[in-house]
């Protein structure tokens, strides 16, 4: 079975520009998060979706948000970016939310510079 | 954001010996999960924790659920050069407000052949 797969894997931008990343989890997999990693702040979440519904959301500012599609593939969009923003942006899938048995699945990240 | 206490930050062995780490939390979770991270690369799940007291192996991996659940540590045994990377715990908390893992700070395993 296919891992999660993120794409692209490498991007750069330059400040005020906008951003789209996309994630396709893995077969069968209905939930989706994202999260952004960086050296200072480590892994912090970003939001989660099911059946195409955030379901929850980080404390980052409105300039990140997210979509679901029904076949679950997710994308997440900033806006106005920041030299702050720079990261790896990492996608994660599960097979549903609020199971006693949770695991998430990372696909390989998204690799954002700002410049 | 709020994070696990992971410690140690680092550490740097020898081929063979074994590693020990370990995550406290001031909440407690539901299930706890230990991740390793390559550069570049994002994290792969290596064990999965869903009750107090549990213990778990896999392979060289031997991880713990804490009684409390507020604590998991992760032992490897007889390590080798490819355990190289960075390892993290997450918690998870299965209640109405969604789904997030709570991520420790990680800690960067060097392994000197």
């Amino acid at each position: 079975k296919a891992g999660v797969t993120q794409t692209p894997r490498y991007l750069i931008k330059t400040r005020g520009q906008q951003v789209t990343l996309s994630c396709s989890p893995i077969s069968g997999h209905r939930s989706v998060s994202w999260y952004q990693q960086t050296p200072g702040q480590g892994l912090q979440f970003l939001f989660e979706y099911f059946s195409e519904t955030q379901r929850n959301k980080g404390n980052f500012p409105g300039r990140f948000s997210g979509r679901q599609f029904s076949n679950s593939r997710s994308e997440m969009n900033v806006s106005t970016l920041e030299l702050g923003d720079s990261a790896l942006y990492l996608c994660a899938s599960s097979l549903k939310p609020r199971t006693s048995a949770y695991e998430q699945y990372f696909g390989p990240g998204t690799r954002l510079t700002v410049t | 954001g709020q994070q696990l206490n992971q410690s140690p930050q680092s550490m740097f062995i020898q081929e063979g010996e074994d590693v020990s780490m370990n995550c406290t939390s001031s909440s407690i979770f539901n299930t706890w999960l230990w991740y390793k991270q390559d550069p570049g690369e994002g994290p792969v799940l290596l064990i999965a924790l869903y009750k107090a007291g549990e213990l778990t192996s896999n392979g060289r991996l031997t991880a713990q659920f804490g009684i409390t659940r507020k604590d998991s540590f992760l032992n490897i045994s007889a390590s080798i050069p490819s355990d190289v990377g960075i390892y993290f715990c997450a918690g998870h908390l299965n209640n109405n407000a969604g789904n997030m893992l709570t991520f420790g700070g990680g800690t960067r395993l060097m392994v000197k052949p």
